[in-house]
């Protein structure tokens, strides 16, 4: 069974970088999988940040595109996001989640963690 | 905004059956047979309900089902019962430059 687990700094101050890992056990960031990101902030709905693939490619959200870097690091078996210049609506809900092998939905889910960006 | 519209809210009592919607473009919902359907409760993770529109993955109950017609595509979830009383969230491929967008949600009261 895969398991996803965030960890990161529950608060960052505006202007900042969010630093988030995801820790992948259960399976490997080696396979053919996509490796997302996905936010919600509270009371909101979900929206998709980006993903990469085991090969190093990578799609970013359009509209996050320019402050959004995923990275992988095979040999801790986990993927990273970083998000630059953040502002208070980037405050929310951060999860990872994998993207099935061969199709384009999200099989395995991280429990999600609060980062909340404030002075 | 959100790339895909879903209904705000939907009710229905126990046993019956409710359908959520989900409208896109012919350039994600309309163009690719790549639809899923997550639940969320409160406070916790999403979980797949249904994937490539109509499947089903292991363990998911035969009380939830998917289609898709044109742009639109649907959840219904019938017999209902207080469990599924829950967020849910559709979600299409949109191309190699988009690859995923959302629908904003649909909240589920059962009465």
């Amino acid at each position: 069974q895969v398991q996803l687990q965030e960890s990161g700094p529950g608060l960052v101050k505006p202007s900042g970088t969010l630093s988030l890992t995801c820790a992948v056990s259960g399976g490997s960031v080696s396979s053919s999988n996509w490796w997302s990101w996905v936010r919600q902030p509270p009371g909101k709905g979900l929206e998709w940040i980006g993903e990469m693939y085991h090969s190093g490619s990578t799609i970013y959200n359009s509209s996050l595109k320019s402050r959004v870097t995923i990275s992988i690091d095979k040999s801790k078996n986990q993927f990273s996001l970083k998000l630059s210049s953040v502002t208070a609506a980037d405050t929310a809900v951060y999860y990872c989640a994998r993207g099935a092998s061969r199709s384009w939905f999200f099989d395995y889910w991280g429990q999600g963690t609060l980062v909340t960006v404030s002075s | 905004q959100s790339a895909l519209t879903q209904p705000a809210s939907v009710s229905g009592s126990p046993g019956q059956s409710i359908t959520i919607s989900c409208t896109g473009t012919s350039s994600n919902v309309g163009y690719y047979n790549l639809v899923s359907w997550y639940q969320q409760h409160p406070g916790k993770a999403p979980m797949l309900m249904i994937y490539e529109v109509s499947k089903r993955p292991s363990g998911v109950s035969n009380r939830f089902s998917g289609s898709k017609s044109g742009n639109t595509a649907s959840l219904t979830i019938s017999g209902l019962q207080a469990e599924d009383e829950a967020d849910y969230y559709c979600c299409s491929y949109a191309g190699s430059s988009a690859s995923r967008v959302f629908g904003g949600g649909t909240k589920l009261t059962v009465l």
